[in-house]
């Protein structure tokens, strides 16, 4: 099956600080999402990107599918960022998707 | 936005009882449902696709029989997980897909079972 590599796997962030997660999968897919895990368990989703470039605020997403990877980028990181972020790839018809092990973020005030 | 809840939230049972957990699309119909599961500090993993009107899906290493899954409704689909253990403790969590221009998927609260 599809390989999901995310890294880093932890970040620590000084508020106010930048940082870019990626997204690494060993074939093409229909789709990729990101999602942010809050402490209570709850994924909120930040992007659907299957290609292109995408801005929501502070974040912002990059996808190179022919080059098998995602970007996540975070400007001017807040404490309320901390939590763990996945990327996950479509990858069949259906709907399954297959998820990385997350970059687990904290932001320090 | 695509709301999907979960209920219950959190559910502690004694080893050898049935818990089921629904879960619901509150505002768009969904004719394929997910389901997963979270054990601490990992990653979540897909336990079977649920299709409404038809058998669930299950993927390799899930017992259909342990982890009953129904999909009645375009809005509910219901995760039994009957004879429980403590090692099916875990953090349950669902999903629905959305049809049309993309198929986002959105994902419940979750819901934690413990079991005693």
């Amino acid at each position: 099956g599809i390989q999901v590599e995310q890294s880093p796997p932890d970040l620590i962030l000084q508020e106010g600080a930048n940082s870019t997660l990626r997204c690494n999968f060993s074939d093409s897919v229909n789709n990729l999402q990101w999602f942010h895990q809050n402490p209570w368990g709850q994924l909120i989703n930040l992007f659907y990107i299957p290609s292109g470039t995408k801005q929501n605020g502070r974040l912002s997403a990059t996808t190179v599918a022919t080059e098998r990877y995602s970007l996540l980028y975070i400007s001017s990181s807040q404490t309320t960022d901390s939590g763990v972020y996945f990327c996950a790839v479509e990858t069949d018809s259906w709907g399954k998707l297959q998820f990385g092990a997350g970059t687990q973020v904290v932001v320090t005030p | 936005g695509a709301v999907v809840s979960q209920h219950p939230s959190r559910v502690i049972c004694k080893s050898g009882t049935s818990v089921k957990i629904e879960c619901r699309s509150l505002d768009f119909q969904a004719t394929t449902m997910f389901w997963y599961r979270q054990f601490p500090k990992k990653s979540l993993m897909l336990m079977a696709t649920s299709n409404e009107g038809s058998k669930a899906t299950y993927e390799q290493g899930v017992e259909k029989d342990k982890f009953l899954i129904n999909h009645a409704s375009l809005t509910l689909s219901t995760l039994t997980v009957t004879s429980a253990h403590p090692e099916d403790s875990s953090f349950y969590i669902c999903s629905a897909r959305v049809w049309g221009l993309s198929y986002e998927q959105y994902f419940g609260p979750g819901t934690r079972l413990t079991v005693t």
